[in-house]
């Protein structure tokens, strides 16, 4: 059973361009959660998704900053007109619908610099 | 809401032991520990639900007090393979907190 997936696992965007990071999560697992970690400190809540739902975006910047989880594809975390504080690892972490989202299986993050 | 771990930063040497302390200023349902090494992802060591429980992984446990909303991760007889940065988690409703960290390193 492969675990969760990111990618790309590096991305270097120029500011002002758009960052797509995808995450696919482990098979059976129907909720997504997505983290940022800035280098040095600890990972911060940004969005918990079920498939086609968001069920709370509270961790998430106001602007710019947008995600999604389709009935058939991947999560994908949307980053318009990136700016150098953006620069960050971002972490998906994925859970069975079971579990009431208590266990999370982390993906190995996507490394987003911007120049 | 972010839980407060304690020490921020143990170093140890290869066979002793440390303990790790996550507080919360909520009360607490449910706490989970997660080690990251550098460079990788966080995984996943254990959940602990109400009721003072503890529990063990290998030479690794952790006890639960939602009276005091703590909860301690006791590493007995370190390895090297333990040393990176552990953090403590918990729910709000839907949202998950990671605790502020600690690093840990076990040198030979």
């Amino acid at each position: 059973n492969a675990g969760v997936m990111q990618n790309p696992r590096h991305l270097v965007r120029r500011r002002g361009q758009e960052a797509r990071l995808r995450c696919s999560p482990m098979k059976g697992h129907s909720h997504v959660y997505w983290y940022r970690q800035l280098p040095e400190e600890g990972l911060k809540f940004m969005v918990y998704l079920q498939k086609e739902n968001i069920i709370d975006e509270s961790g998430m910047p106001k602007e710019r900053f947008s995600a999604e989880f389709p009935k058939e594809g991947p999560s994908i975390l949307r980053i318009q007109q990136v700016v150098r504080g953006d620069s960050a690892a971002y972490f998906c972490a994925s859970s069975p619908a079971t579990s009431g989202g208590l266990k999370q299986y982390f993906g190995p993050g996507t490394r987003l610099t911007v120049t | 809401q972010q839980p407060v771990q304690s020490p921020q930063a143990v170093i140890l040497r290869e066979g002793e032991d440390a303990v790790i302390n996550c507080s919360s200023s909520k009360a607490l349902y449910s706490v989970h520990w997660y080690r990251q090494k550098h460079g990788e992802a966080p995984v996943f060591l254990m959940i602990l639900l109400k009721g003072g429980e503890q529990k063990g992984h290998e030479k690794i446990s952790a006890s639960f007090n939602e009276k005091k909303q703590q909860s301690s991760l006791y590493l007995t007889a370190s390895q090297l393979s333990y040393s990176g940065t552990y953090f403590c988690g918990t729910t709000s409703g839907n949202q998950f907190y990671f605790g502020t960290g600690t690093s840990l390193t076990v040198i030979p």
